[in-house]
């Protein structure tokens, strides 16, 4: 089965620090990854996505994420933090559904969360 | 063009009572799925559709839950007889294209907090 696992519960950055939030995969296949953002009483956005290609990805407000096959990871980065980045931020993988032909759900991380001190 | 879109966005209900949440998808999507994310968890899948079709309802409580999609109008949640565990944020998200592609991503809308009393 396809999981994802995100070993800390919270990061603390100084802003202007770079930043980094860990993932760790666990697929059977070609893995299909995907960063998203939650903020406070809000839903989530997408961030960004590795499907194949580039091992760096970038995406969203200045967020980008390095797929490493050889580690199994995926973490997300941002060279400098900004206290609007606080937040929590989830890694997902997609899930291939009962049939073979038919892509079904998103298998979330239990979150991480970011908190960027001034 | 607008996002997916759910209401209500706060449902207070009582012991025993009915819980309808909709999701109107993105325009042009007809792939609509559920989540559910209990309090400081992540989120959990519940259940896939298409439009009059249930693709995969592996996530979906056994009792009391039901989800359908029909060819006109949103996609509904709904929850019977609800009981202090169903308090949650439930989300909504949707994807186009045929479903087939892993590369699809989905797109989530803002949630409907439920509050069983």
């Amino acid at each position: 089965a396809q999981s994802v696992a995100q070993p800390e519960d919270q990061v603390n950055v100084a802003e202007g620090n770079p930043l980094t939030v860990k993932c760790t995969y666990s697929v059977s296949g070609n893995p299909y990854l995907f960063w998203y953002v939650q903020y406070p009483n809000r839903g989530l956005q997408f961030l960004l996505k590795y499907i194949t290609g580039d091992n760096l990805v970038k995406g969203s407000y200045g967020f980008e994420a390095e797929f490493n096959k050889s580690q199994t990871s995926f973490h997300l980065k941002k060279p400098s933090a900004l206290v609007s980045d606080s937040a929590l931020y989830f890694c997902a993988v997609r899930d291939r559904g009962p049939r073979d032909s038919s892509a079904s759900k998103i298998i979330f991380g239990s979150g991480t969360r970011l908190s960027i001190r001034p | 063009n607008a996002g997916v879109m759910q209401n209500p966005r706060h449902l207070v209900r009582r012991r025993g009572q009915e819980a309808r949440l909709r999701c109107s998808p993105m325009k042009g999507h007809s792939h609509v799925y559920w989540y559910r994310q209990l309090p400081e968890e992540g989120l959990k899948f519940m259940v896939y559709l298409q439009k009059e079709n249930i693709i995969d309802e592996s996530g979906m409580p056994k009792e009391r839950f039901s989800a359908e999609f029909p060819k006109e109008g949103p996609s509904i949640l709904r929850i019977q007889q609800v009981v202090r565990g169903d308090s949650a944020a439930y989300f909504c998200a949707s994807s186009q294209g045929s479903g087939r592609s892993l590369r699809e991503t989905q797109y989530f809308g803002p949630g409907t907090r439920l509050l069983v009393l």
